[in-house]
């Protein structure tokens, strides 16, 4: 069983939409979660960091954190034609990072 | 600009050839790490250090060795290339803990052929 798992799409949402992505893990003494965008052709750019449950907003990013159901989510409000990228959940167990193989996001103008 | 610089950037290989990625930082981050990123599959872990002096291996590890002489340089070496080594290698970096999340180098596209 992978340690982070997420839909590896395509997700298609239409321009001003909001894209909502989704990740789970196993390890439950994971503390800290990460989002990271990348790009096609282009290194993953940390995005999004949360360590607590509930809601953490940025802009027109909100994490969300459930650790009782292990599971972490992206909300991408106002979707832009930019935003289309690979997005990856990592996980932070005991200093070592577990990515998700990412879910790839196209916004359609 | 404070970050991680990775050379070459892309490199086709003969099969059987040494090589040597390289990777400096500037953020005096403790903890550096090696990534390949394949179609499909993610990011995998290669080896990692998590101070100078030391290094560790991770979920993929053969066929690569690395060295941390100092705090900024971490090194990828492929004493015998094959194709199945062609990938994309990132080199990321953190402060011990990971609390605060990698930073990233811009990658090296290697081709073994």
């Amino acid at each position: 069983q992978k340690e982070v798992e997420q839909n590896s799409g395509p997700l298609s949402v239409p321009e001003g939409a909001i894209a909502s992505l989704n990740c789970t893990y196993s390890d439950r003494v994971s503390q800290s979660f990460f989002w990271y965008r990348q790009y096609s052709g282009k290194s993953p750019e940390l995005i999004m960091s949360i360590y607590s449950n509930g809601d953490k907003e940025d802009g027109r990013f909100t994490a969300q954190l459930n650790k009782a159901s292990q599971y972490v989510s992206l909300l991408i409000r106002d979707s832009q034609p930019s935003d289309s990228a690979t997005y990856l959940c990592a996980v932070n167990v005991g200093n070592q990072f577990y990515f998700g193989t990412g879910t790839s996001l196209t916004v359609i103008p | 600009i404070a970050g991680i610089t990775q050379a070459p950037t892309s490199q086709i290989l003969a099969a059987g050839r040494r090589m040597t990625l390289r990777c400096t930082q500037d953020m005096r981050h403790n903890a550096m790490y090696w990534y390949r990123q394949d179609l499909g599959l993610g990011l995998r872990l290669i080896h990692y250090s998590n101070t100078a002096g030391t290094t560790g291996k991770g979920e993929v590890p053969d066929g690569y060795s690395v060295s941390r002489a100092n705090t900024d340089d971490f090194p990828l070496t492929l004493a015998s290339a094959v194709p199945s080594q062609t990938s994309v290698y990132f080199c990321a970096s953190s402060a011990l803990g990971g609390d605060y999340g990698y930073t990233f180098g811009s990658g090296t596209r290697l081709t073994v052929v």
